[in-house]
């Protein structure tokens, strides 16, 4: 039972384009959510998340949206830039800070400069 | 940062041998875990643990146990390592901010 689902395993998006990844959960009492980026060879990094309070959170070239009523979230990168070639995991939790990461299966964004 | 290390880094091995996976930390984060990634299936959670006393299950524990031997240290062992453990194999530790903080990995292939 995937509680996080991220549906598409790979996307190309040419340079200085806007990236827009997706994420869909089930479970209603996650209330914390994460996105996390790797690179080949090295272990996740976080990148943003955002609480079920809010609905937008921005750092930098990232945003992270957040739609409670569809059980829904997307990562938007603008614009885009070749490094940021990489997959990315969606994760949840209840409770931040409770340990427990539920992560998504990722996907592989790949950037075409 | 939360400085995790992994070793081995890479391991090759035969089925029914057993298996350690050592992970360590030098910023004495209390809660540590393991993970598993595999092609499709994004990172599973094996086991984690609160400090050395506390040892919990994740949703992939049946074929691991794991040993926190000191705060700084959690141990993932194979008892008897079959091919579907092959996998790539991930240690963090949970940062005060309350993010996970991840090591490199440990690539596990099991013939």
């Amino acid at each position: 039972d995937q509680q996080v689902k991220q549906n598409s395993p790979s996307l190309s998006v040419q340079e200085g384009r806007i990236s827009i990844l997706n994420c869909d959960y089930t479970n209603s009492m996650f209330d914390y959510f994460l996105w996390y980026k790797k690179y080949p060879a090295e272990g996740p990094t976080f990148l943003i998340s955002i609480s079920s309070i809010k609905d937008k959170n921005e750092d930098g070239r990232f945003t992270v949206f957040l739609n409670k009523s569809a059980k829904h979230l997307s990562l938007h990168i603008v614009p885009s830039q070749p490094g940021d070639s990489a997959v990315y995991f969606c994760a949840a939790c209840h409770n931040f800070g409770n340990e427990k990461l539920t992560f998504g299966t990722g996907t592989r964004l790949t950037i075409i400069p | 940062d939360a400085d995790v290390t992994q070793t081995p880094r890479n391991r090759i091995t035969k089925t029914g041998k057993r298996i350690m996976l050592e992970c360590s930390q030098t910023k004495g984060h209390d809660r540590m875990y393991w993970y598993r990634q595999d092609p499709g299936l994004g990172l599973r959670l094996i086991y984690y643990s609160f400090d050395v006393k506390d040892i919990n299950k994740g949703e992939i524990s049946d074929g691991y146990s794991v040993s926190r031997q000191a705060q700084a240290k959690f141990s993932l062992s194979l008892e008897s390592a079959i091919p579907n453990q092959t996998a790539l194999y991930f240690c963090a530790v949970l940062k005060g901010t309350g993010e996970l903080f991840f090591g490199e990995g440990s690539r596990l292939t099991v013939l």
